[in-house]
């Protein structure tokens, strides 16, 4: 079955560490992206790409990082720098309409 | 900074009764506007794109309208069961090659 999955489900993090967030579709989609899901506020995107080898920070890029060196895979590092980071991750891919597709999403736990 | 306001932030209906919420968004630079459904433990799933001033869609008993000159979206559902539970988001996109703004959602729970 076409889909975007993500893993893990759930991660917990120390303080100063980075970790890196997987997210893989197999749907063919050249654009792919990168979501905040904090209680009580609206999807924040964090990184966009929009083909191979090429990405754009969104608007809370800060302390993030991704990769786009395959078209299916669009990883996510969230690094020590990033102040806040438990929160609900999304990714996403979307076709020509810019209809988005959701992955399962990551729970990010910072201890 | 682009605004999507959703409202209201959540709703509480029976079993059978017809609901609707509203999106509002900036009226200039008009491109698409989407609405999503967030099932609780599931991903967001698209339920319309819409694009042109006047357009109306429906899936099932779930209908969406589309004021661009005005700037707001209408979702309807008509005859609410308890499978419509779910958070629906609208996201706004603009022409000037901007990305999806995301509003903060409306919650709905239908009780039996």
């Amino acid at each position: 079955d076409g889909g975007i999955t993500q893993s893990p489900k759930y991660l917990f993090r120390k303080e100063g560490q980075n970790v890196t967030l997987s997210c893989e579709q197999n749907l063919n989609h050249d654009a792919m992206y990168w979501y905040r899901q904090d209680p009580g506020q609206g999807l924040r995107l964090i990184y966009y790409s929009q083909i191979v080898n090429d990405f754009q920070k969104g608007d809370i890029a800060e302390g993030y990082s991704v990769s786009r060196e395959k078209k299916e895979s669009f990883p996510l590092t969230v690094t020590s720098a990033q102040k806040n980071p438990t929160a609900f991750y999304l990714c996403a891919s979307s076709n020509q309409y810019n209809e988005q597709f959701f992955g399962p999403g990551t729970r990010l736990t910072v201890l | 900074i682009l605004n999507v306001e959703q409202s209201p932030q959540s709703l509480h209906v029976q079993e059978g009764d017809s609901t609707n919420f509203t999106c509002s968004f900036p009226s200039s630079n008009f491109y698409a506007l989407h609405w999503y459904r967030w099932e609780t433990a599931k991903s967001p799933e698209a339920l319309f794109v819409m694009t042109l001033n006047g357009d109306e869609k429906k899936k099932g008993r779930i209908s969406a309208t589309l004021n661009t000159k005005e700037g707001y979206s209408y979702l309807y559902i008509k005859g609410s069961q308890p499978e419509d539970s779910a958070t629906y988001l609208c996201a706004f996109k603009d022409n000037q090659g901007g990305k999806l703004i995301f509003g903060q959602g409306t919650e709905l729970s239908v009780k039996p």
